[in-house]
C-alpha cells in the first residue's frame, strides 16, 4: 500500500525567507503528484500537479519537483509571506488495494510565516 | 460557477441515527470522490465514482454507502452513525485519475 510522509509536521519561518517542504512516498509507480494548500476549517486548494513524466512545475513563487525513482518531491516557496500560512498537503495517484488508481495523502506540513 | 459544493456544512448526530451528505458539482467532471479527514491520519478515500451510475469502494468504506444517480451529484450515506465516524468529510471531483482533483469546502460531522 502506498504510504506518503511529509516532514516536518510543522514549520515556522520569518517573512521573506525561502523554504522547502518535503514529501516522500513508498511506491514509485505513481501517475502524478499533487500539492494542496488547506486553510484552517476550509477545503483543499490545488497548487501544483506534476505528471509522472515531469520533473518540476512552477506557479508564481511556488516550485515543485519530483524524483520518482527516489520517491521524493519538494515544494519550494520563495520569499514567504504571512498569507502563505496554511497546511500544505502532498498526494500521489497510484494503485490502491483494489487495483484502481486513487489519491494517497500525506498528513501535511503546517506552515506559519511570522511577520 | 459554484464548482464543488457540499451540504450540510455542519451536523451533529446521535449514535444510530442516519443521514445523507450531498456533493454537487457544475464542472461536468466524470469522477467524484468522498474522503474523510481525521487528525494525524490525513485524508482517506471512502468511496468514489468514475461516472453516472457507478460506484466503487476506497480505503475505508465500512459503515458508508454512496449513490451517483446523476452525473453532477454524489451522495454519501451513513445508515447507523457511530462515534468513530466523527470526522470532516470532503467531496472532490476530477476528469480522471491523472487530472487535478477539486475539493468542496467540507462537512464537519460529530456523532455523540
Amino acid at each position: 500500500k502506498q504510504e506518503v510522509t511529509q516532514i516536518p509536521a510543522a514549520l515556522s519561518v520569518p517573512e521573506g525567507e525561502n523554504l522547502v517542504l518535503n514529501c516522500s512516498f513508498t511506491d514509485s509507480a505513481i501517475y502524478n503528484l499533487q500539492w494542496f494548500r488547506q486553510d484552517p476549517g476550509k477545503g483543499l486548494t490545488s497548487l501544483l500537479l506534476i505528471q509522472s513524466s515531469q520533473r518540476e512545475q512552477t506557479s508564481g513563487r511556488l516550485n515543485a519537483s519530483l524524483d520518482k525513482s527516489s520517491g521524493r518531491s519538494t515544494l519550494y516557496i520563495a520569499a514567504s509571506q504571512p498569507g502563505d500560512s496554511a497546511t500544505y498537503l502532498c498526494a500521489v495517484t497510484s494503485l490502491d488495494q483494489t487495483g484502481a488508481n486513487n489519491l494517497f495523502f500525506g498528513t501535511g506540513t503546517r506552515l506559519t510565516v511570522i511577520p | 460557477n459554484a464548482g464543488v459544493t457540499q451540504t450540510p456544512k455542519f451536523r451533529v448526530l446521535k449514535t444510530g441515527q442516519s443521514m445523507t451528505l450531498l456533493c454537487a458539482q457544475d464542472m461536468n467532471h466524470e469522477y467524484m470522490y468522498w474522503y474523510r479527514q481525521d487528525p494525524g491520519m490525513g485524508l482517506r478515500l471512502i468511496h468514489y465514482s468514475v461516472g453516472e451510475g457507478t460506484t466503487a469502494k476506497g480505503e475505508v468504506p465500512d459503515g458508508y454507502n454512496v449513490s451517483r444517480l446523476k452525473k453532477q451529484n454524489f451522495l454519501l450515506g451513513l445508515e447507523s452513525a457511530a462515534p468513530s465516524q466523527t470526522s470532516v468529510y470532503f467531496c472532490a471531483t476530477s476528469n480522471g485519475y491523472s487530472y487535478e482533483q477539486y475539493f468542496g469546502p467540507g462537512t464537519r460531522l460529530t456523532v455523540t
